[in-house]
């Protein structure tokens, strides 16, 4: 059973546009939630973590929680081609981050 | 701004052969990590490290892998007879302390190809 799904992608969005990126967990008691950017050959780089039901929002990106259906999304507003990358999400357990595939995101300018 | 930091950036090595790689954590850190990510698969946990001592470990992280925190700033890990499937990006990740909602800074990698 895999722990972290992501939606499969590639998710290919024009400039400007909202790219919306989705995960869900399968162990129950999870806190914390990251989201991790990674650029091809380089190292996933936190973009925002979050711990409680509901939105949080850092600039352009919003992260949303919701511990009963397990699920956890990043919304990208306002995509720019520097946001094409791919997108891990993370889930942290007692000391390991457990990580999705992640999604491919290619914002068309 | 302080970072993670490893070496080699890329290690080329026979099958059989030992390898170290090598990371410095972030100096105030305590908690140390090492993840690995064939090519074109996911990251994946190998080994978490706190107080000198392994905290959790995947199957991944069998009898040929081993870590060790030689001295005060390098975190090391060591394959002792490489296999072709070890051909990875080799991350390592520390974390600043107990908050379980500190974020783990992750390294550049090493890239090890085993011929």
């Amino acid at each position: 059973q895999k722990e972290v799904e992501q939606n499969s992608g590639p998710l290919s969005v024009p400039e400007g546009a909202i790219a919306s990126l989705n995960c869900t967990y399968s162990d129950r008691g999870s806190q914390s939630f990251f989201w991790y950017r990674q650029y091809s050959g380089k190292s996933p780089e936190l973009i925002m973590f979050i711990y409680s039901n509901g939105d949080k929002e850092d600039g352009r990106f919003t992260a949303q929680l919701n511990k009963a259906s397990q699920y956890v999304s990043l919304l990208i507003r306002d995509s720019q081609p520097s946001d094409s990358a791919t997108y891990l999400c993370a889930v942290k357990g007692d000391y390991k981050l457990s990580f999705g595939a992640g999604t491919t995101v290619t914002v068309r300018a | 701004e302080p970072e993670v930091t490893q070496t080699p950036s890329h290690q080329v090595t026979q099958m059989g052969q030992e390898v170290i790689l090598r990371c410095v954590p972030i100096s105030n850190h305590l908690y140390f990590y090492w993840y690995r990510q064939i090519l074109g698969q996911k990251v994946e946990f190998l080994v978490s490290f706190y107080n000198n001592e392994i905290s959790e470990k995947s199957e991944i992280f069998d009898d040929q892998f081993s870590v060790e925190r030689p001295d005060g700033s390098n975190f090391t890990l060591k394959i002792r007879s490489t296999k072709l499937e070890d051909s990875a990006m080799y991350f390592c990740a520390s974390r600043p302390g107990v908050d379980s909602y500190n974020e783990q800074f992750f390294g550049p990698g090493t890239r090890l190809t085993v011929l």
